[in-house]
């Protein structure tokens, strides 16, 4: 089975634009969450979906948004960028919701804000 | 509100050594906790999971326990090999929390040849 896939791998953008970031799950996952990782915060939790719906969200600023399709697949945008943005973007799939399965990660999209 | 401490960020050991990697965590009531690794600049590779009712978890080297009571969670690596350094992270899903994962800060293991 492929695993979590994440496009792109890296990405310069600079201050003030969007970027959209986006994640397949593996093959018959659900539930897609999203992370974000810098060296100051570790990793932080920006939010869940499942089934087309967002069941969970961490405290990010209104730029932060996100999707999931009807294939699972899930996108995650974020407006208006900042300097302090500039982090890797994982994120993690998982048969079903509700915190009991195992969550498989992607290799993440290196995001650089300059 | 849920924390997860991980003690010491950096650990190096002699290759052969056997490995102890330490996680806390402040709240009992939890679904699940999960340890990852994660090397440079790449995403984390899911190494055990240890349900809530579980004492511990086991995978060739790599063995885990779980003490919900006391809020601790311990990795041991057996017979550690220079392909073992890396960063470990542990990390819990509180209960009524979905999938949200709370991370610990890691502990970044150096197994010297």
């Amino acid at each position: 089975k492929a695993g979590v896939t994440q496009t792109p791998r890296y990405l310069i953008k600079t201050r003030g634009q969007q970027v959209t970031l986006s994640c397949s799950p593996i093959s018959g996952h659900r539930s897609v969450s999203w992370y974000q990782q810098t060296p100051g915060q570790g990793l932080q939790f920006l939010f869940e979906y499942f089934s087309e719906t967002q069941r969970n969200k961490g405290n990010f600023p209104g730029r932060f948004s996100g999707r999931q399709f009807s294939n699972s697949r899930s996108e995650m945008n974020v407006s208006t960028l900042e300097l302090g943005d500039s982090a890797l973007y994982l994120c993690a799939s998982s048969p079903l919701g509700g915190g009991a399965y195992e969550q498989y990660f992607g290799p993440g999209t290196r995001l650089t804000v300059t | 509100k849920q924390e997860v401490t991980q003690i010491p960020a950096a650990l190096s050991v002699p290759e052969g050594e056997n490995l102890v990697l330490n996680c806390s965590f402040t709240d009992s009531a939890i679904y699940n906790l999960q340890w990852f690794r994660q090397d440079p600049g790449k995403g984390l590779t899911s190494l055990l999971l240890i349900q809530s009712s579980q004492r511990e978890q086991t995978s060739g080297r790599l063995n885990a326990s779980l003490d919900k009571s006391s809020g601790r969670s311990t990795l041991y690596i057996a017979a550690s090999q220079p392909g073992d350094s890396a960063t470990y992270l542990c990390a819990v899903i509180p209960m009524a929390a979905g999938n949200k994962l709370t991370f610990g800060g890691g502990t970044r293991v150096l197994v010297k040849p």
